[in-house]
C-alpha cells in the first residue's frame, strides 16, 4: 500500500500549482482521500477531502474558493489544484488514504496510509 | 470548527518510563478521535482510532482511552524509537480538526 505525492515546488504568490498524488496496493475507487499540510515546523493542518465517488467534497476554511480537490479512480490518483497561492500555503503536502471501521451502528474515520508528502514554497 | 487541545506540549522522560499525553475537545466528538506519531522527516502514522481502537502492527504498549471531550494517549514503558511528536485528531466532523502536538524528548 503506497501514496505518492508530486507536483510541489517554488511559486510565486498569486500563481497556481497542480498536486497529484498516485495510490497502489489497494483498491483506490473504494477509499476517500484527504490532503493534509504541514507548515515548516509546526503542526498538522487538515486541507480536503473527497468521497470516493467525488459526491463529497470539503474544504477547510483557509484554502476554500482557492484549492479544488479532484480524482481520477481510472488513473488511481488524487490532485489538488491551488490556485491565489499565499506565503501562508507553503508547507509539505501529504495526500492520505480514509480508513474506516464501523460497530454496526458507528462509523469511525482516520487515515490510515500517508504518502512521504511533497513540498510547496510560495515566495517571490 | 471544533478545536482539539494537547497537553503538555512537550515532555522529558527516560527510557521505560510510563508517559500520558492528554487531548481536549471543544466539544464533545464521541470517540470520534485519532492518534498519530510522527518523526523527524517523516509522515505521521497512525496508531489509534476510535479512541481506543490499536492499529494493526502497532505495538501493544500504546493505548487510547476517552470519549466525549477527554481522551489520553498512554504508552506503558518508553522505548527509544517511541520519542517522537503525537497528534490527536478528530473526524468527528469536518473540518478534521489536529491537535498542536506534543513532542516527546529523551531526559
Amino acid at each position: 500500500v503506497q501514496l505518492v505525492e508530486s507536483g510541489g515546488g517554488l511559486v510565486q504568490p498569486g500563481r497556481s500549482l497542480r498536486l497529484s498524488c498516485v495510490a497502489s496496493g489497494f483498491i483506490f475507487d473504494d477509499y476517500a482521500m484527504h490532503w493534509v499540510r504541514q507548515a515548516p515546523g509546526k503542526g498538522l493542518e487538515w486541507v480536503s477531502s473527497i468521497s470516493w465517488n467525488s459526491g463529497s467534497i470539503d474544504y477547510a476554511d483557509s484554502v476554500k474558493g482557492r484549492f479544488t480537490i479532484s480524482r481520477d479512480n481510472a488513473k488511481n490518483s488524487l490532485y489538488l489544484q491551488m490556485n491565489s497561492l499565499r506565503a501562508e500555503d507553503t508547507a509539505l503536502y501529504y495526500c492520505g488514504k480514509e480508513g474506516i471501521r464501523t460497530t454496526g451502528t458507528v462509523y469511525y474515520y482516520y487515515m490510515d496510509v500517508w504518502g512521504k508528502g511533497t513540498t510547496v514554497t510560495v515566495s517571490s | 470548527d471544533i478545536q482539539m487541545t494537547q497537553s503538555p506540549s512537550s515532555l522529558s522522560a527516560s527510557v521505560g518510563d510510563r508517559v500520558s499525553i492528554t487531548c481536549r475537545a471543544s466539544q464533545s466528538i464521541s470517540s470520534h478521535l485519532s492518534w498519530y506519531q510522527q518523526k523527524p522527516g517523516k509522515a505521521p502514522k497512525l496508531l489509534i482510532y476510535a479512541a481506543s481502537s490499536l492499529q494493526s502492527g502497532v505495538p501493544s504498549g500504546f493505548s487510547g482511552s476517552g470519549s466525549g471531550t477527554d481522551f489520553t494517549l498512554t504508552i506503558s514503558s518508553l522505548q527509544p524509537e517511541d520519542f517522537a511528536t503525537y497528534y490527536c485528531q478528530q473526524s468527528y466532523t469536518t473540518p478534521w480538526t489536529f491537535g498542536q502536538g506534543t513532542k516527546v524528548e529523551i531526559k
